[in-house]
């Protein structure tokens, strides 16, 4: 069974802290995501890690950053949280298809970040 | 810009009736299509379709995907309860682009 973790369910932090998120994967996953869920945007594409130490930029990566070290971990920062970066953050992982392609991915619990 | 558009954006039925959900895309270098249900937590998968006119399905879920339309449909024959979620479709476009639709949020009442 794939299993993807994140560090933690709830969090809450103030204006201008540095926040981590973690996300753990046990499949041995080439590719992983970070996305923010919003009311009405559906999921959006923070960033996305197709190898250690790789990165690409999603569709919104303003005021967040990346660390991927390990096959199995995927980090995302916000180097100084604002209140619009409230959210519900979800990872998610999957295997590089054949061809080329991403293919299924599978997600983490998902973190809800209030910033007060 | 890559978008996918999901329609209707909620919908209430009751135990029995058959939904159709539909998503259509507007993507550079569409790869696959893939619909997940949502849940309190995570999205969990459904179906990835990469090839037009070739059913899909899974019990009481089936879903096919019509690229000269660009779209897809998700349908569900004599809903349940444990049917009620939010059902995300996904377009997969060139550049390991990933665009999430808005959602369609069923609810199905006893």
């Amino acid at each position: 069974d794939v299993k993807v973790t994140q560090s933690s369910r709830y969090l809450v932090k103030r204006t201008g802290e540095k926040v981590f998120l973690e996300c753990v994967q046990d499949m041995d996953h080439e590719n992983m995501f970070w996305y923010r869920q919003d009311p009405g945007l559906g999921l959006r594409l923070i960033y996305f890690s197709y190898d250690v130490k790789m990165k690409e930029k999603g569709d919104i990566p303003e005021g967040y950053s990346v660390s991927r070290e390990k096959k199995e971990r995927f980090s995302l920062i916000l180097e100084s949280a604002s209140t619009n970066q409230t959210s519900m953050y979800l990872c998610a992982s999957s295997f590089p298809l054949p061809l080329g392609g991403v293919g299924e991915q599978f997600f983490g619990p998902g973190t809800r970040l209030t910033v007060l | 810009e890559d978008k996918v558009v999901q329609s209707p954006l909620s919908l209430v039925v009751h135990e029995g009736d058959t939904v159709t959900l539909n998503c259509s895309y507007e993507v550079t270098n569409f790869r696959s299509l893939l619909w997940y249900k949502q849940e309190k937590k995570a999205p969990t998968f459904l179906f990835m379709l990469t090839s037009s006119g070739i059913e899909k399905k899974s019990g009481r879920l089936s879903s096919i995907l019509d690229k000269k339309e660009l779209s897809s449909i998700l349908n569900i024959t004599a809903t349940q309860t444990g049917d009620s979620a939010i059902y995300l479709c996904a377009v997969e476009a060139g550049g390991q682009n990933f665009v999430f639709g808005p959602g369609t949020r069923l609810s199905v009442l006893p």
